[in-house]
Formats: structure tokens, sequence, C-alpha cells
């Protein structure tokens, strides 16, 4: 199984716009579906979107108008941008692997990073 | 958005007893429906896809069942690395996929 490694600043300030980045590692980012999941501290996982290879994109539509993912298959990363951050996009960011051709789930993590909006 | 509930909140179950977790759909997701384990620090791992079909590695003690909106969980004797929080995920209608709000298994 591929392996996918997060990096992200760790703490931002409120109305900045932070960047996260997914490495992926064992594998070429150019056969999957690539997505952003978060889980606020102490609670749920909620679905932020997805990239294909091809650089097409699926959003949460509650998330849509502040979300940008995008996708450097010559690095073999992706990327999410979120802007307009406030204290309710504190979370722990997973980049995970979306299988659409079998599963229909999400069968790779990476371990998270916390993401902290604070002044 | 298909809103996913899940029951109960927490289970308390002895080592090597049978565990039964229920996650229901706001409508049908035919049988799209993922079973995922959490354990305190660690990502999410998935277990079951399709309602009823181990992800690879994952051990015959865990099964799914169901479909439509009605859908279970059963770990059929209880290890120690078993007691961790447990999400049902569809992906029959998106976007968005919806998760589960979890169930906590702990030790009795």
């Amino acid at each position: 199984q591929v392996q996918l490694q997060e990096s992200g600043p760790g703490l931002v300030k409120p109305s900045e716009t932070p960047s996260l980045t997914c490495t992926v590692s064992g594998g070429s980012i150019s056969s999957s579906y690539w997505s952003w999941i978060r889980q606020p501290p102490g609670k749920g996982l909620e679905w932020i979107g997805y990239i294909y290879y091809t650089g097409s994109t699926n959003y949460n539509p509650s998330l849509k108008s502040r979300v940008t993912i995008s996708v450097d298959t010559s690095k073999n990363q992706f990327s999410l941008k979120l802007s307009s951050v406030t204290a309710a996009d504190t979370a722990v960011y997973y980049c995970a692997r979306l299988d659409g051709y079998i599963s229909g789930g999400f069968d790779s993590w990476g371990q998270g990073t916390l993401v902290t909006v604070s002044s | 958005e298909i809103v996913m509930t899940q029951s109960p909140a927490t289970l308390s179950v002895s080592p090597g007893d049978r565990a039964t977790l229920s996650c229901r759909a706001s409508q049908s997701v035919s049988s799209k429906l993922a079973w995922y384990q959490q354990k305190p620090g660690q990502a999410p791992r998935l277990l079951i896809y399709g309602a009823s079909t181990r992800a690879t590695g994952i051990p015959a003690r865990f099964s799914g069942s169901g479909s439509g909106t009605e859908f279970t969980l059963t770990i059929s004797s209880l290890q120690s690395e078993d007691f961790a929080v447990y999400y049902c995920q569809q992906y029959d209608n998106w976007p968005p996929f919806t998760f589960g709000p979890g169930t906590k298994v702990d030790i009795k």
C-alpha cells in the first residue's frame, strides 16, 4: 500500500489561507483519487474534497467556497488550501487515498497534521 | 446530503465478548457503506467496504452486514486491540461523502 505524509503550518491566524501538502510514496499519484479529510479535536470526520491525478476535483458543498485542492504529479504530491480560516477550522487534517475502482473507501491515510487557528 | 447516525454512542464490552454496532443512513445507500476503526492518536483504518467485504489484512472476527439504510458491524470476539472508535461512511450519494458520529467501544 502507498504511504502518505502530511505537512503544514501547525499554527495559523484567523483569516489566513494555510496550505497543506500530502506526499505520496510507495506508489504513483497518477492512478487514484486523493482526498483531504479533517477531524476537530474530540469530534468526528468531515470529508473536505478530492482530486484525481488529472486535476479533476470534487468538494464538500459546505466548504467549496473556501477550498482549493491541487496536484503536482512530478512531485507525487497534492495540496489543500483553505481560505479565511476561523477557530472552527481547527482540526487534524488527514490526506487519504480514495479507492474509486474497487472498495469505494478511503484505504490509505496519512498520520494527520494538527492545524490550530488562533491569534 | 445523506446523514449517517450510529448507535450506541459508547459500547462497553468485555474481552472475548461479541460487539454489535449499528449504523443508519437517512436514505438508501444501497451497499455503498464502509466501516473504519480509529485508535487514539491514529488515523482511521478501513475495515469493511461494500457493507460486508473485509479490507486487505482485516481479521475474520470483523464482519459487516446490511443494505439500504440499516447496517451492522459485528466483532465476534473482542481482542484488546479492538477497543477503539468505529465510524461508518457512505459513498453512494456524493458529494459529500459522509461519516457517522462514531461508536466508542471500551472495556467493561
